[in-house]
């Protein structure tokens, strides 16, 4: 079965260094997202991405975040200058189509740690 | 967004089905039901969706009254494995997923 993937499971960096989290979404699929889980509390949703576009993101996803699809197979999230407060697993999903009987598939996290 | 309100936790044993109840009283006419599961440091894993009536999948079942407004995931002869915490989203089958806070089911020998 085809899955996302995601690298680096794991990343500790220091408070305001850049960090690039790297995903694989599923290769026919059109839409992509990033979601965080902050440990103990609820996946939020950070941001999806079409067409090489945004097409919506949350109060979270300020000027601090950015996402690119590099190529035609990675999709990543860089955070600018990390914060204590970054500190989360984060989870990319993808998804074949944006409504109808769709669902999104996670990929299994990188958790970030920020020292 | 249709609110939803689940328990925050369940206790079961291995073999036992196990029944998840939703109450999701302002659901709206265009709003599916779906069901993620998560296991411990993994992402979320989409189990069943739903409009109305009843559904069934290799995994679980997810039976929803005439009036929409609760849905009950059923989870059959559950393993010790099936342990993990159980979203109800309830919505429009959007590009965005709102997680509450689940149920966490825990499954003992």
């Amino acid at each position: 079965e085809p899955e996302v993937t995601q690298t680096p499971s794991h990343q500790v960096t220091q408070m305001g260094q850049e960090v690039i989290l790297r995903c694989v979404p599923i290769s026919n699929h059109l839409y992509f997202y990033w979601y965080r889980q902050i440990l103990g509390q609820k996946v939020e949703f950070l941001v999806s991405f079409y067409n090489n576009e945004i097409s919506e993101k949350s109060e979270i996803f300020d000027d601090q975040f950015s996402v690119e699809r590099p190529d035609g197979s990675n999709f990543t999230l860089k955070i600018r200058s990390t914060k204590l407060e970054d500190s989360a697993m984060y989870f990319c999903a993808s998804s074949e189509w944006r409504r109808g009987q769709e669902t999104q598939y996670f990929g299994p996290g990188t958790r970030l740690l920020v020292l | 967004l249709a609110k939803t309100t689940q328990p925050i936790s369940m206790d079961s044993y291995e073999g036992q089905e196990v029944n998840i109840t939703c109450s999701h009283n302002n659901i709206a006419t265009n709003d599916y039901i779906t069901w993620y599961q998560q296991f411990p440091s993994q992402g979320p894993r989409f189990i069943i969706q739903g409009y109305k009536t009843k559904v069934t999948n290799e995994v679980a079942s997810l039976f929803i009254p005439a009036d929409r407004k609760s849905s009950t995931l059923s989870l059959p002869r559950v393993s010790l494995s099936d342990t993990a915490v159980y979203y109800c989203l309830v919505g429009e089958p959007d590009y965005k997923l709102s997680f509450g806070a689940g149920t966490t089911v825990t499954v003992r020998a």
